[in-house]
């Protein structure tokens, strides 16, 4: 089935901890995306990218990185300049570049709590 | 800024029935496109619908529709029929020609009574 796979579904962390939130697709889409989802509020785009070894930040990047290797795979940082970094982080990703009208696919999401 | 703003934190509907859901944005593009998505308590997004802006024909899903006012700016989707199955939170989305990246309204949770 081809589909996102993001994992953990949960995670817990330590404040001051790095931890790196895993998502992969094997649609062969070319953009992928993260956001950060907090309780009412809408998601919020943290980081995108559209090719291979390119990325560009979103509207809140700050104490977040990626990385883009591979086509199926798209990495998520969070590190501990994140202030508030317990949030639903769900990962998605579409079919075409530069484009906005294809539709996003979304991962499960992964539920970070830092204490 | 394109802003997307979704003015009902909750709504309710009766089994079968029909209910609207709001959703206003802005925008100085010409070329945008315009999306409702269905997050359920698995957390789960899952797309219902999508209008392109330069079509003037509302999209239509089997029981979701949207009523797209382009010079109101405004992009309400209509569930007919409700079922139980449609109780979720409902996000409307708006997106460019500029990566594809999508901007969210805050939310609107429906809950459907039996």
């Amino acid at each position: 089935d081809g589909g996102i796979t993001q994992s953990p579904k949960y995670l817990f962390r330590k404040e001051g901890q790095n931890v790196t939130l895993s998502c992969e697709q094997n649609l062969n889409h070319d953009a992928m995306y993260w956001y950060r989802q907090d309780p009412g509020q809408g998601l919020r785009l943290i980081y995108y990218s559209q090719i291979v070894n390119d990325f560009q930040k979103g509207d809140i990047a700050e104490g977040y990185s990626v990385s883009r290797e591979k086509k199926e795979s798209f990495p998520l940082t969070v590190t501990s300049a994140q202030k508030n970094p317990t949030a639903f982080y769900l990962c998605a990703s579409s079919i075409a570049r530069r484009t906005g009208g294809n539709e996003q696919y979304f991962g499960p999401g992964t539920r970070l709590t830092v204490t | 800024a394109q802003t997307v703003t979704q003015s009902q934190p909750e709504m309710s509907v009766q089994e079968a029935e029909t209910v609207t859901l709001s959703c206003t944005y802005d925008t100085s593009e010409s070329d945008y496109y315009l999306f409702w998505y269905k997050q359920p308590p698995s957390r789960q997004m899952i797309l219902v619908i999508r209008q392109e802006a330069y079509k003037q024909q509302n999209a239509t899903e089997n029981r979701f529709s949207v009523n797209f006012q382009k010079a109101a700016k405004s992009f309400s989707l209509k569930i007919s029929d409700s079922q139980l199955g449609d109780a979720a939170m409902y996000f409307c989305a708006s997106a460019y020609n500029q990566g594809g990246k999508l901007i969210f309204g805050q939310g609107t949770e429906l809950s459907v009574k039996p």
